[in-house]
């Protein structure tokens, strides 16, 4: 158990609807990382919080977006999904601070657009 | 550019080496990973080297880094069953924000 929490553990939608994702760092975590994995294009970095502020961004499409509260959770929302939406949607935290160091993966959120 | 990349498949028969090699592009990365992904699981760190170290030896684990070449290895001695999964490498990248970039995974089949 790495400590990382993320719900729901599966989702099936319809395209063109919004979900939210939901994330619970370990304890004490302050940077939150959301990634995105599908078979074709592999493990990609989608955004990065630090302390409630964005630190990063990778290819995360304007569709999507995300948040950090100051009880340090974080929320990936994906609205006007897309079949290609699909995919394993990953939360990491560190304690190493906004420059990176060990993550810590959650189990992932499974989200599947019918 | 960052971009890490490695091979997607490997198969060897349990008690071989495996040997599971990655390229990456950002030269700054401070440190090198490789994480595990096990079936149904998110991903754990497996080992890291430092970058001034050419290698690291952990247990059945040796990571071996040439920086003039950017390119890391991870080997596995003794390769059992249960070490079947999916191995990742990833460096830190500075380039808009630090960040954890990963490559796509080489999938490790081990046969009995």
């Amino acid at each position: 158990d790495s400590g990382v929490t993320q719900t729901p553990k599966h989702l099936i939608t319809a395209t063109g609807q919004r979900v939210t994702l939901r994330c619970s760092p370990r304890s004490g975590d302050l940077s939150v990382y959301w990634y995105q994995q599908s078979l074709d294009q592999g493990l990609q970095f989608l955004i990065q919080y630090y302390n409630g502020e964005e630190r990063a961004k990778g290819n995360i499409l304007e569709r999507f977006s995300a948040q950090q509260f100051p009880d340090l959770h974080s929320e990936l929302n994906l609205s006007s999904l897309e079949l290609g939406d699909s995919a394993l949607y990953f939360c990491a935290s560190s304690s190493s601070g906004p420059r990176g160091g060990e993550l810590f993966f959650g189990e992932g959120s499974r989200l599947t657009v019918l | 550019g960052e971009d890490v990349e490695q091979s997607l498949f490997l198969s060897v028969r349990e008690g071989d080496s495996s040997v599971i090699n990655c390229t990456y592009t950002d030269s700054s990365s401070t440190y090198l990973y490789w994480y595990k992904q096990e079936p149904g699981a998110g991903l754990q760190l497996l080992t890291y080297i430092f970058s001034n170290m050419d290698m690291k030896q952990d247990q059945r684990l040796t990571v071996l880094l040439n920086k003039k070449d950017k390119h890391l290895s991870l080997r596995i001695a003794d390769t059992q069953t249960g070490d079947s999964a999916i191995y990742f490498c990833a460096e830190i990248s500075d380039t808009g924000g630090f960040k954890t970039i990963f490559g796509a995974g080489t999938r490790l089949f081990v046969k009995a």
